[in-house]
């Protein structure tokens, strides 16, 4: 079946504009997962979501960050007047229902701004 | 905060050798280890998870041990190949009263070369 997808796979911005980042998560997963990876601080939680709500939005950077998902499937991550220490490798994954379940991950939303 | 730790940082070996990768994790409250490995420019791979009950799991060559009350892990990898090399990372998911609780905290990840 289908694994997680993102889109778009690149995306080059430049500084202060906003980005939209999207995730499908494998079909039938309830839990949806975004982190960030870069150079400088390894793999980071942001925020994770249970069906449509997120209980946990600790991880979120700043204000200028936010995410959304309907429908208990597809989810938008938004980064508002983007800053170069935004850029990075933005990933996704799901897991079937719970925290306690096997995350599975897509390719990566890599995010360059200049 | 849960701190997870990963040894070596980078390990370089021929091909057919056995080898190990070390995670350690500092809050035992915790509800799976996860390994994944990483190739480059990619996303990751999930390898294997094991439950906080379990002592290991195995998946073909690969085999990883937890000892949950020293905070320790280990991925066994068996007759290394070439297509072995990739970057290895541990994760584990804490459980409700800990300090990572519903999220993956990642170690730094161990970058393995099996030459030919």
């Amino acid at each position: 079946g289908a694994g997680v997808s993102q889109s778009p796979s690149n995306k080059v911005t430049e500084k202060g504009k906003d980005v939209e980042l999207r995730c499908d998560p494998i079909s039938g997963h309830t839990a949806l997962y975004w982190y960030r990876q870069s150079l400088g601080q390894g793999l980071e939680f942001l925020i994770y979501f249970q069906g449509n709500s997120a209980p946990d939005k600790s991880g979120l950077p700043s204000d200028r960050f936010s995410a959304e998902r309907t429908g208990g499937s597809v989810s938008t991550l938004t980064i508002q007047r983007t800053q170069q220490e935004d850029s990075a490798v933005y990933l996704c994954a799901s897991s079937l229902s719970s925290v306690i379940d096997e995350q599975f991950f897509g390719p990566g939303t890599r995010l360059t701004v200049l | 905060k849960q701190e997870v730790t990963q040894i070596p940082a980078a390990l370089s070996v021929p091909e057919g050798e056995n080898l190990v990768l070390n995670c350690s994790f500092t809050d035992s409250a915790i509800y799976n280890l996860q390994w994944f490995r990483q190739d480059p420019g990619k996303g990751l791979t999930s390898l294997l998870l094991i439950q906080s009950s379990q002592r290991e799991q195995t998946s073909g060559r690969l085999n990883a041990s937890l000892d949950k009350s020293s905070g320790r892990s280990t991925l066994y990898i068996a007759a290394s190949q070439p297509g072995d090399s990739a970057t290895y990372l541990c994760a584990v998911i804490g459980s409700a009263g800990g300090t990572s609780y519903g999220k993956l905290t990642f170690g730094q990840g161990t970058i393995l070369t099996v030459h030919p």
